[in-house]
């Protein structure tokens, strides 16, 4: 069935150094794209969301971009730090309120 | 802190015992939805709330699993004869919903409640 998915499940990276977490969609239906970043033991926590009419969107040290031609999402960090050590996760609406979440990629800052 | 709360945090329980979890949404959010999560996975939607009316309900949600939401504050999934394929991470999440609008609203997530049944 239709899902959403990421390219890699884990992604090391040196503090300082921009991160970019990447995720692909395949359900034409969603309007609604966002990012959850997930520490160990705790419950997802809101990064960033985009609508289907956009195709950036910026917070603070983050950007989200979003190519609906080829269905692709991606995540870049700025500067990265070890608190941004954790699991990102992707999801997507499919057109209801529910979401649908991929199986998130892990983030791993090496100082 | 004004953000989602679960309770409790932790359950261990024996196979065959019912068990009830709780949640309790950010103030003046009208959805609230419920989500599973095993270990590796991304979470998984159960049900979701507008007010006290259940809207959806996700293939998951076997006839072993019930939620309410009474009076559109709080809200309560209830697990009967639990099974060791219950053991999960179980995540609650509540969102400000306008009347009227189509569109998706931010969902924020509570700190969640992790079930293990032995």
């Amino acid at each position: 069935g239709e899902s959403v998915g990421l390219h890699l499940p884990t992604l090391s990276v040196q503090e300082g150094d921009n991160s970019i977490i990447n995720c692909a969609y395949s359900n034409s239906a969603s309007d609604y794209f966002i990012w959850y970043k997930q520490e160990s033991g705790k419950g997802p926590q809101f990064i960033i969301d985009i609508r289907s009419n956009m195709d950036k969107r910026q917070g603070q040290r983050v950007t989200v971009l979003l190519n609906k031609t080829v269905k692709h999402l991606s995540l870049q960090i700025a500067a990265t730090q070890p608190g941004d050590s954790a699991v990102y996760f992707c999801a997507e609406n499919m057109g209801r309120r529910a979401l649908t979440f991929g199986s998130g990629t892990r983030l791993q800052v090496q100082p | 802190d004004t953000g989602v709360s679960q309770d409790p945090r932790h359950k261990i329980t024996k196979r065959g015992q019912n068990v009830t979890f709780r949640c309790d949404p950010i103030s003046e959010h009208n959805r609230l939805y419920w989500y599973r999560q095993t270990l590796g996975q991304g979470p998984e939607f159960l049900t979701y709330f507008q007010n006290e009316a259940q809207l959806e309900k996700s293939r998951l949600l076997s006839d072993r699993f019930s939620a309410e939401r009474p009076k559109g504050s709080f809200s309560t999934l209830e697990i009967q004869r639990t099974e060791q394929g219950d053991s999960a991470m179980y995540l609650c999440a509540s969102s400000r919903g306008l009347a009227g609008a189509t569109t998706q609203e931010t969902q924020y997530f509570g700190p969640g409640t992790r079930l293990l049944v032995l």
